[in-house]
């Protein structure tokens, strides 16, 4: 099977510009959730999707948004850029949580995101 | 709060030595922990994981041990080889997808 796929790997934004991040996951996952990682704060939950239905949350403003279309793939949206903003974001996938465990994620390979 | 910590931010062994990697965590509801590798330009990937009710699980040259008591994670890493150098994060979860990662810890392999 192909692994999770994230779009586009590099990005460059000014401040007070929008991004939109795409995510792909392994095909039959249908839970997907998004990290933020920087050096200062390290892994940091952003939120999870599963069947088209945000269902946790992280600690972020608003200014960071999610959705997950019904063929599961997911986009995380950052409004209004803040040099902050600037770090590498995760998106990871899950199947359906079996009985014997609470499901493992599968990464994928992060979107770089560089604000000036 | 919920927090996840790690003794020690880098480690150095020896090519062939067993490696231990610690791991702190607050949330005594916490049921689900996993361990992770993350290699430079990759997102990271899982090693292996346990849940509350066991204190140990094995995979292939890799041992997690859970200490509820004192609320202490650790990886072991069996003949450590040059391609085991890598960021470990451990991370927990209670209930649902919510993962709290720890700091992480460098693992430096000397050959």
């Amino acid at each position: 099977k192909a692994g999770v796929t994230q779009t586009p790997r590099y990005l460059i934004k000014t401040r007070g510009q929008q991004v939109t991040l795409s995510c792909s996951p392994i095909s039959g996952h249908r839970s997907v959730s998004w990290y933020q990682q920087t050096p200062g704060q390290g892994l940091q939950f952003l939120f999870e999707y599963f069947s088209e239905t945000q269902r946790n949350k992280g600690n972020f403003p608003g200014r960071f948004s999610g959705r997950q279309f019904s063929n599961s793939r997911s986009e995380m949206n950052v409004s209004t850029l803040e040099l902050g903003d600037s770090a590498l974001y995760l998106c990871a996938s899950s199947p359906l949580p079996r009985d014997t465990d609470l499901g493992e994620q599968y990464f994928g390979p992060g979107t770089r995101l560089t604000v000036t | 709060g919920e927090s996840v910590g790690l003794h020690l931010p880098t480690l150095s062994v020896q090519e062939g030595d067993n490696s231990i990697i610690n791991c702190a965590y607050s949330n005594s509801a916490s049921d689900y922990f996993i361990w992770y590798k993350q290699e430079s330009g990759k997102g990271p990937q899982f090693i292996i994981d346990i849940r509350s009710n066991m204190d140990k699980r094995q995979g292939q040259r890799v041992t997690v041990l859970l200490n509820k008591t004192v609320k202490h994670l650790s990886l072991q890493i069996a003949a450590t080889q040059p391609g085991d150098s890598a960021v470990y994060f451990c991370a927990e979860r209670t209930g649902g997808f919510k993962t709290i990662f720890g700091a992480g810890t460098r693992l430096f392999v000397k050959a």
